[in-house]
């Protein structure tokens, strides 16, 4: 099962823009991460925040938490056509099964 | 972080066989997990693989199914069994980072399996 839904479905921006994308889930959560998939490929850890965290950053990359609300969102700044892949959230539990339970994803395309 | 070994990449099985995947981490890792990634979907959960128990089922999932084996620390097997199309999925295995709470999780490569 899904933890949550991720908004939106698909974003197609132009190369320089800022792509944000929102994630909900329904539990209270250890963790929240962020992972990209290349064309059905391997997937790559972006960032991780933990519950405690409202907002953290990693080079173009800027995520933010509410807890409150049960979501999340990461913005990429100033985007690259590489940049082009699935973006899903995903989230550990606060039980001890360490379980990474991930949302719907988004699908990003970056137009040169 | 640990690096996985996934084989194969990718298998195209007949109806009715069944299909073992394979996982090779580079350090002992207490918990891997396996997860289905049908096509144009997000992963869901299959399963986690302790070393020394039974393996822990998703709801929708079954040992018959789904029968998985982790015969020590650094590895681990997940057999898809009596494979009918709707199974063609790409299969990945997962493990936590080294701090779980400070550290990503890192994925094989995937095994692209199409039941024909």
């Amino acid at each position: 099962s899904q933890q949550g839904e991720e908004d939106p479905q698909a974003l197609s921006i132009q190369e320089g823009e800022n792509a944000t994308m929102n994630c909900s889930y329904k539990t209270s959560i250890n963790n929240l991460q962020w992972y990209r998939q290349n064309s059905g490929r391997g997937l790559v850890h972006l960032i991780l925040i933990r519950s405690n965290e409202r907002e953290k950053h990693s080079g173009r990359l800027r995520v933010t938490l509410d807890t409150s609300k049960k979501s999340s969102s990461l913005l990429i700044t100033a985007s690259r056509a590489a940049d082009t892949a699935s973006y899903f959230c995903a989230t550990v539990g606060m039980d001890s099964s360490y379980k990474l339970i991930f949302g719907s994803g988004t699908r990003l395309l970056v137009r040169p | 972080s640990a690096v996985i070994s996934q084989k194969p990449s990718r298998d195209i099985c007949q109806r009715g066989t069944s299909l073992t995947i394979q996982c090779q981490v580079d350090s002992q890792v207490t918990m891997m997990f396996w997860y289905r990634q049908q096509p144009g979907q997000s992963l869901t959960l299959i399963a986690t693989a302790n070393q020394g128990s039974e393996a822990t089922y998703e709801s929708g999932f079954v040992i018959d199914k789904f029968p998985i084996s982790r015969p020590n620390l650094t590895f681990s097997t997940l057999t898809v069994s009596n494979m009918s199309p709707e199974d063609s999925s790409i299969y990945l295995c997962s493990v936590q980072g080294s701090r779980p709470n400070n550290y990503g999780y890192t994925f094989g490569s995937g095994t692209r399996l199409t039941v024909v």
